[in-house]
């Protein structure tokens, strides 16, 4: 069936610094891959989404990037803030019915 | 900037009682959607919604779970008969388009369901 996995579960980085998070999907017919970022108690939040005809695309210090071929797509935050510290979430989409990936508790300490 | 609401935000439940959770998706969109996060586990699909029938579903959508749009502006889940493993947090979603290349979804704040 539909699936995706994310990885790393958890992720520590020093404020400054970058943090990557990659996740792969099954469904090669997936179009649509949004991230959300959720803090405690809250509403998942788009932050960034990347279509299947697009390659890479960037935000300010967000970037996605997409290969197709391999199936997966990673998530870049560079100069990392403390609140950039939450549960990020990757998910794919073909027909609107979003698959979610595990979550990463990213934490970045001052 | 519109936002999808939801009510209520917290609903405590006696198992085997009957609960409707409630949304009002933003006023121009068309596809309404349903999902689920028990603590500490990612979200969960259950069904999405379109032209007043339901599009799609997952299996942990079953004969318990029903969805309703009673008018022009409501989105409701009901869970008939509800389990302890129904505690979780709901989320309701829509988007404005599906058939287009992307269909980005936003989120309500959720209702947090406790079956006692």
């Amino acid at each position: 069936g539909e699936n995706v996995e994310q990885h790393p579960s958890t992720l520590s980085v020093q404020e400054g610094d970058s943090a990557v998070i990659k996740c792969t999907y099954s469904d090669s017919a997936s179009n649509y891959f949004p991230w959300y970022k959720q803090e405690l108690g809250k509403r998942p939040q788009l932050i960034i989404d990347i279509r299947s005809n697009v390659g890479e695309k960037k935000d300010q210090r967000i970037a996605v990037t997409l290969n197709k071929t391999a199936k997966h797509f990673s998530l870049h935050i560079t100069e990392t803030q403390p609140e950039d510290s939450a549960v990020y979430f990757c998910a794919a989409t073909r027909r609107g019915k979003l698959i979610f990936g595990q979550g990463t508790e990213l934490s970045v300490k001052p | 900037e519109p936002e999808v609401t939801q009510t209520p935000s917290h609903q405590v439940t006696q198992m085997g009682q009957e609960v409707i959770l409630r949304c009002v998706p933003i006023s121009n969109h068309l596809y309404f959607y349903w999902y689920r996060q028990i603590l500490g586990q990612k979200v969960e699909f259950l069904v999405s919604f379109y032209n007043n029938e339901i599009s799609e579903k997952s299996e942990i959508f079953d004969d318990q779970f029903s969805v309703e749009r009673p008018d022009g502006s409501n989105f409701t889940l009901k869970i008939r008969s509800t389990k302890l493993e129904d505690s979780a947090m709901y989320f309701c979603a829509s988007s404005q388009v599906r058939l287009a290349v992307y269909n980005e979804q936003f989120f309500g704040p959720g209702t947090r369901l406790t079956v006692l």
